[in-house]
């Protein structure tokens, strides 16, 4: 079936620093492929998205790039700021005509300034 | 536009109770998604329903859950004779159609005592 392996946190860095959460993904066929983000108190919010092979996706500083040979879609941000602090899940919807996604366990991720 | 509604936001029953989550869709989204999310888990499929049918309940407990969602008025996600271990966060999610975007609600949390 599928699945998603996320990075395990909690991640703490420092304001500036360059972020990376890594997310591989197992799937029949060809997924779409997202990054959610869900704030304390708060629901998931869309952040980004690929649906093929090579898309990038990329909203608010972060990007991730659909890699179809290495199952992956690692989100990265260049310089992050103490807003980001959140809870970050990558997730995928097979393109078989099943409309649910399926989520990683989700990466804590603590910015300090 | 008023996102995807979600009551109560904290729900307390005894063990034997019923528990009934409420979640509103976004205007003029006809599919609604409910996917629950366990302590240190990432969320897990559900239930997925459009007015007045179910879809997919694959991730559904075969026993004491159930899904609907009316013609008219909000989803509902009922659970009878709640046990401990279904405590957890339960998020509600719409979309306009199938394909892929999925809006959350902030999510009901149900503690089981």
């Amino acid at each position: 079936g599928d699945s998603v392996t996320q990075m395990e946190g909690p991640v703490t860095l420092s304001e500036e620093a360059f972020l990376t959460i890594n997310c591989t993904y197992t799937a029949t066929g060809y997924p779409s492929l997202f990054w959610y983000v869900q704030y304390p108190g708060e629901g998931l919010q869309l952040l980004l998205k690929a649906t093929k092979a090579d898309d990038k996706g990329s909203n608010k500083g972060f990007e991730a790039t659909y890699r179809k040979e290495t199952t992956s879609f690692h989100l990265e941000k260049g310089s992050v700021q103490v807003s980001d602090s959140a809870v970050y899940f990558c997730a995928l919807i097979s393109n078989f005509g099943n409309e649910k996604l399926t989520f990683g366990t989700g990466t804590r991720l603590t910015i300090i300034p | 536009n008023a996102g995807v509604m979600q009551n109560p936001r904290h729900l307390v029953r005894r063990r034997g109770q019923e528990a009934r989550l409420r979640c509103s869709p976004m205007k003029g989204h006809s599919h609604v998604y409910w996917y629950r999310q366990l302590p240190e888990e990432g969320l897990k499929f559900m239930v997925y329903l459009q007015k007045e049918n179910i879809i997919d309940e694959s991730g559904m407990p075969k026993e004491r859950f159930s899904a609907e969602f009316p013609k008219e008025g909000p989803s509902i996600l009922r659970i009878q004779q709640v046990v401990r271990g279904d405590s957890a966060a339960y998020f509600c999610a719409s979309s306009a159609d199938s394909l892929y975007e999925q809006y959350f609600g902030p999510g009901t949390r149900l503690t089981v005592t």
